[in-house]
């Protein structure tokens, strides 16, 4: 079954604690994507792979990292987590670099306390 | 920067009424992409509009992208309780960001 896992769904953890969210898809698809949605803002880009350790820069890049190593997988990374990057966070894919149908994985809740 | 404007935030209806969101870009958009999230899920590709004035139709649903390539909508006819849930547009300018809309939710009274 096509799809893309993200891990952990769920997370509560504290100030300045390194975490990883993982995402990984089964598509072989070239483009992947992190975004985070906050009530009222609806999705925010924060990072893009157009293909392997090729990356750049959403719209709310500040306190990430991420790094795309092999084509299926696309980790982000909170290096000291705080408080406003409580939000629930999804990855996503596509096909290709080219703007088309962007798969979703089923989300990870994180709360920073 | 590039922005995608959607409204309304919210929209309820009773069941069997129409519902239409409109979204609008401050720039001239290569394509725009309608998704759907259902309470607790993640979002759903619906369809891609890709020409100037393009309509699409998906049984009661009806999207449209704008002659200027600036504006779209979702019109759902005869809603259904099962149509509940958040539609996102999301725009692209032929690069490699996707810029959402911050979504309607749509509630629906049966």
């Amino acid at each position: 079954e096509a799809q893309v896992t993200q891990n952990p769904r769920y997370l509560i953890t504290v100030t300045g604690k390194k975490l990883t969210v993982t995402c990984s898809q089964n598509m072989n698809h070239e483009y992947m994507s992190w975004y985070r949605q906050d009530p009222g803002l609806g999705l925010r880009q924060i990072y893009y792979s157009m293909n392997v350790e090729v990356t750049d820069k959403g719209d709310v890049p500040e306190g990430y990292k991420v790094s795309r190593k092999e084509k299926r997988n696309f980790p982000l990374i909170l290096e000291s987590p705080s408080p406003n990057q409580t939000s629930l966070y999804f990855c996503a894919s596509s096909r290709t670099s080219v703007s088309g149908e962007l798969f979703f994985g089923e989300g990870s809740r994180l709360t920073v306390l | 920067g590039q922005q995608v404007m959607q409204i309304p935030q919210y929209q309820h209806v009773q069941e069997g009424e129409d519902f239409t969101t409109y979204c609008n870009s401050s720039t001239t958009l290569s394509n725009i992409q309608w998704y759907k999230q259902r309470p607790g899920g993640h979002p759903v590709f619906l369809i891609q509009l890709v020409k100037s004035g393009e309509v699409k139709k998906q049984k009661r649903l009806t999207f449209q992208f704008g002659e200027a390539k600036k504006n779209s909508s979702l019109h759902i006819t005869a809603t259904q309780t099962t149509d509940v849930g958040t539609y996102f547009c999301a725009g692209n300018t032929g690069g490699f960001k996707t810029i959402f809309g911050a979504g309607t939710r749509l509630f629906v009274k049966a």
